[in-house]
């Protein structure tokens, strides 16, 4: 099975920062990466698919590459509404693996 | 715009069988694959499986042996059911489109306590 490892864990900045997650595969998944988004006591939300394709209806200030092992998310400048959950998932493989999230706090 | 509603029990007894149904609406099940998706309680999500509309299936090997999915095309619906519980099944539980690989659409989710 491919395990994606994510870092960090949590993450604290304030509005207006530049943030960046990363997301490591254990083999090569070309570029079938997801991120995804999750607000406390809601449903995931998709972002970013094929590694850098924003999601209709996403804001620009997120983004996404990468390609093979190592993958980032980038939120250009951070809002108060982008607190949440985030997730990266592969879909290389038959099946599917989500990361361990990184959650995202507001200063 | 499809939309998912998940529906069953919310609690069931430890060695039972968890059952869940997924209506989809707004869209047709064809041509796509559907997931299911489950959130332990303060935890992560773990991928449970998809299917094909045309009934090909794909399970997480740490859930294949107690997993089935099924889907009914004449009525947009997709089934769970998870063998054998124990209180680590105790999760939200989401249906999901999957599309070309990536999950673009999601459920609400249902939690499903495991309890007796």
């Amino acid at each position: 099975d491919i395990q994606m490892t994510q870092s960090p864990s949590t993450l604290s900045a304030s509005v207006g920062d530049r943030v960046t997650i990363t997301c490591r595969a254990s083999q090569s998944i070309s570029g079938w990466l997801a991120w995804i988004q999750q607000k406390p006591g809601k449903a995931p939300n998709l972002l970013i698919y094929d590694a850098s394709n924003l999601e209709s209806g996403v804001p620009s200030r997120f983004s996404g590459s990468g390609s093979g092992t190592e993958f980032t998310l980038t939120i250009r400048s951070l809002q108060p509404d982008d607190a949440a959950t985030y997730y990266c998932q592969q879909y290389n493989s038959f099946s599917r693996t989500f990361g361990q999230g990184t959650k995202v706090e507001i200063k | 715009q499809v939309q998912l509603q998940e529906s069953g029990p919310g609690l069931v007894k430890p060695s039972e069988t968890l059952s869940l149904t997924c209506s989809v609406s707004g869209g047709s099940i064809n041509p796509y694959y559907w997931s299911w998706i489950r959130q332990p309680p303060g935890k992560g999500l773990e991928w449970i499986g998809y299917i094909h509309y045309s009934g090909t299936t794909n399970y997480n090997p740490s859930l294949k042996s107690r997993v089935t999915i099924s889907v009914d095309t004449s009525r947009d619906q997709l089934s769970l059911k998870l063998t054998s519980v124990t209180a680590a099944d105790t999760a939200v539980y989401y249906c999901a489109r999957d599309r070309s690989g990536r999950t673009d659409v999601w459920g609400q989710g249902t939690l499903v306590t495991v309890s007796s």
